[in-house]
């Protein structure tokens, strides 16, 4: 079946550590998307790439990282720089021009 | 700037009932598409309809349809015969050609509950 996956559901860092969310996909698309939600703000976006070795910050890139050596995968590294990284974190993917969006089951980070 | 505006952080229905979730948006583009996305409390994102500007006739999928006006920049969605299943977080969400590149811009949500 294609999809998304991101590993792991729930995680579980200490204040201070760099912490690398995964996400992968089997559906040959181009663009990948990371976007962080909190209660009542809806989705918003950190990075996205619309091809590999390329990506683009988004509205809150600070404190975060991304690569995108492979298609298929979008990793994203939550840095110690980031002041509030406790959130659910969103990966996606488009399917070409009618630029519809597939979304990933999630991440929960919590760091304490 | 382009900015996504859902002014109903909550709404209900009773089930079997007709329910319309607003959104409105700004932006001097002429070339975008919109979309509605449903989050229930798995918080699995799903797509629910999709609107392209250029057309003129409203999406329309099943129980689910929209009310696109264009010169309102207003992209309603309607749940016709509500059923349980249809309580979540519903959000709208826009793409604008070609200036934001593939950048999409989400509303912030409206929680819809169905009543039995």
């Amino acid at each position: 079946d294609g999809g998304i996956t991101q590993s792991p559901k729930y995680l579980f860092r200490k204040e201070g550590q760099n912490v690398t969310l995964s996400c992968e996909q089997n559906l040959n698309h181009d663009a990948m998307y990371w976007y962080r939600q909190d209660p009542g703000q809806g989705l918003r976006l950190i990075y996205y790439s619309q091809i590999v070795n390329d990506f683009q910050k988004g509205d809150i890139a600070e404190g975060y990282s991304v690569s995108r050596e492979k298609k298929e995968s979008f990793p994203l590294t939550v840095t110690s720089a980031q002041k509030n990284p406790t959130a659910f974190y969103l990966c996606a993917s488009t399917r070409g021009r009618n630029y519809e969006q597939y979304f990933g089951p999630g991440t929960r980070l919590t760091v304490t | 700037a382009q900015t996504v505006t859902q002014s109903q952080p909550e709404m209900s229905v009773q089930e079997a009932e007709t329910v319309t979730l607003s959104c409105t948006y700004d932006t001097s583009e002429n070339n975008y598409y919109l979309f509605w996305y449903k989050q229930p409390p798995s918080r699995q994102m799903i797509l629910v309809i999709r609107q392209e500007a250029y057309k003129q006739q409203n999406a329309t999928e099943n129980r689910f349809s929209v009310n696109f006006q264009k010169a309102a920049k207003s992209f309603s969605l309607k749940i016709s015969d509500s059923q349980l299943g249809d309580t979540a977080m519903y959000f709208c969400a826009f793409i604008f050609l070609p200036s934001t590149g593939n950048q999409f811009y989400f509303g912030t949500g409206t929680s819809l509950t169905v009543i039995p």
